[in-house]
């Protein structure tokens, strides 16, 4: 597609419950990054994947985070047992080798009750 | 490791005046350096990047930002401040030499254009 994706834009969830964010990033773009922005404050980095090396995970908060790219494309972040205080919103980026800078999606607006 | 500093978390200024957004970094090469901005309710947008030449560079909307290797600063800037421009700026950096890094963010600095 001509942007990055995310899907769905906006989810309400129980406490507790197991959520998974979806991500479509530009077609052809190796790089893959998910980044949480919790209201009014910066960016933080969560997980990054380019092509087929393993992921640098460095960056997820807990075990109960975990992400996925299939085939190199589309991405799926599931958190397990959400706890309020996983309520922000995920953005997801991508970009292609060689190439400097993100294309950011929409993101997904999380929110835990 | 890279880090990047907004030292202002606000940024208040009247329309027609000029504006400044601060951003610093910490790198051990030679920096890539990235503006983003975000709208309230939207995604991040790309402003500008700094890769290598001019250390003046030009983007979208009126912006421009001077990369001072001294000063190891990247300061966003606009000659006329318009009320559209409030939003919440980014800085990030990524350091070319070390393979798969990822971006590192500022913390961001809000803008308010007053009327």
């Amino acid at each position: 597609g001509a942007g990055v994706s995310q899907s769905p834009s906006n989810k309400v969830t129980e406490k507790g419950k197991d959520v998974e964010l979806r991500c479509d990033p530009i077609s052809g773009h190796t790089a893959l990054y998910w980044y949480r922005q919790s209201l009014g404050q910066g960016l933080e980095f969560l997980i990054y994947f380019q092509g087929n090396s393993a992921p640098d995970k460095s960056g997820l908060p807990s075990d109960r985070f975990s992400a996925e790219r299939t085939g190199g494309s589309v991405s799926t972040l599931t958190i397990q047992r959400t706890q309020q205080e996983d309520s922000a919103v995920y953005l997801c980026a991508s970009s292609s080798a060689g190439v400097y800078g993100y294309t950011f999606g929409s993101g997904t607006r999380l929110t835990v009750v | 490791a890279q880090s990047v500093a907004q030292p202002e978390d606000q940024v208040n200024v009247a329309e027609g005046n000029p504006l400044t957004v601060k951003c610093t970094y910490s790198v051990s090469g030679n920096p890539y350096l990235f503006w983003y901005v975000q709208y309230p309710n939207r995604g991040l947008q790309f402003l500008l990047k700094y890769i290598t030449g001019d250390n003046l560079v030009k983007g979208s909307y009126g912006f421009e930002a001077e990369f001072n290797k001294s000063q190891t600063s990247f300061h966003l800037k606009k000659p006329s401040a318009l009320v559209s421009d409030s939003a919440l700026y980014f800085c990030a950096v990524r350091d070319p030499s070390v393979y798969g890094q990822n971006f590192v963010f500022g913390p961001g600095t809000r803008l308010s254009v007053l009327p």
